[in-house]
């Protein structure tokens, strides 16, 4: 596809639930990365994916959120024992290098609502 | 701990006017500072990114300014639209550029 898509776009889920949200980068983008953005707030970093490792987790925000992208294109975002705080859209952004002034392309996101 | 602050919140304006959108930050190292425009249901999509040396960017009718000493910017709309409203929202990265700490956003709201 020519841009970052996101599945499913909606999900809701039970209190304790697991959830795994998928994002597929632009072809050819090397950089991959997730944020979570509350209603009325700004996208908030959680990780960022170089190739197929992790290049910078420090915003994961604890240890039931858990990131991986096996083959360096698509990536999962996995959420264990979801928690009502866990709503939020969770945004799926790509960059062709990685580096510091490359423009990230975000995808339209997957809202997660905990019940 | 870093922040990007926006004001204001939100702003109505008739379409055809002029607006400016003003963004102050604490990012240390500071690496660049990009405005995104983000309309409803929709992923941010990129304006205009400065880098230190840089004072102005323009993309069409946007142009946002960069003032490093004072660590503020703004994003000037010119001759608005009424696709123009959406929430814009400044972005500062910090270290190798990669982590960016995003601002709450401006909701512009452009009226016949």
């Amino acid at each position: 596809g020519a841009g970052v898509s996101q599945t499913p776009s909606n999900k809701v889920t039970e209190k304790g639930k697991y959830v795994e949200l998928r994002c597929d980068p632009i072809s050819g983008h090397t950089a991959l990365y997730w944020y979570r953005q509350s209603l009325g707030q700004g996208p908030e970093f959680l990780i960022y994916f170089q190739g197929t490792g992790a290049a910078d987790d420090s915003g994961l925000p604890n240890d039931r959120f858990f990131a991986v992208r096996p083959e360096g294109s698509v990536s999962t975002l996995k959420i264990q024992r979801t928690e009502r705080g866990d709503s939020a859209v969770y945004l799926c952004a790509s960059s062709f290098g990685g580096g510091g002034t490359d423009t990230q392309y975000f995808g339209p996101g997957t809202r997660l609502t905990v019940l | 701990k870093n922040q990007v602050e926006q004001s204001p919140q939100s702003l109505i304006i008739l379409e055809g006017k002029n607006c400016t959108l003003q963004c102050n930050y604490t990012v240390s190292p500071f690496s660049n500072l990009r405005w995104y425009k983000q309309d409803t249901g929709r992923g941010p999509v990129s304006l205009t990114i400065m880098t230190f040396s840089e004072n102005t960017k323009s993309n069409g009718r946007y142009t946002a300014t960069l003032d490093a000493d004072t660590k503020q910017s703004s994003l000037h709309i010119t001759a608005s639209q009424l696709s123009d409203s959406a929430s814009y929202i400044c972005v500062v990265s910090s270290g190798g550029g990669n982590k960016l700490t995003f601002g709450t956003g401006t909701q512009l709201k452009v009226e016949l």
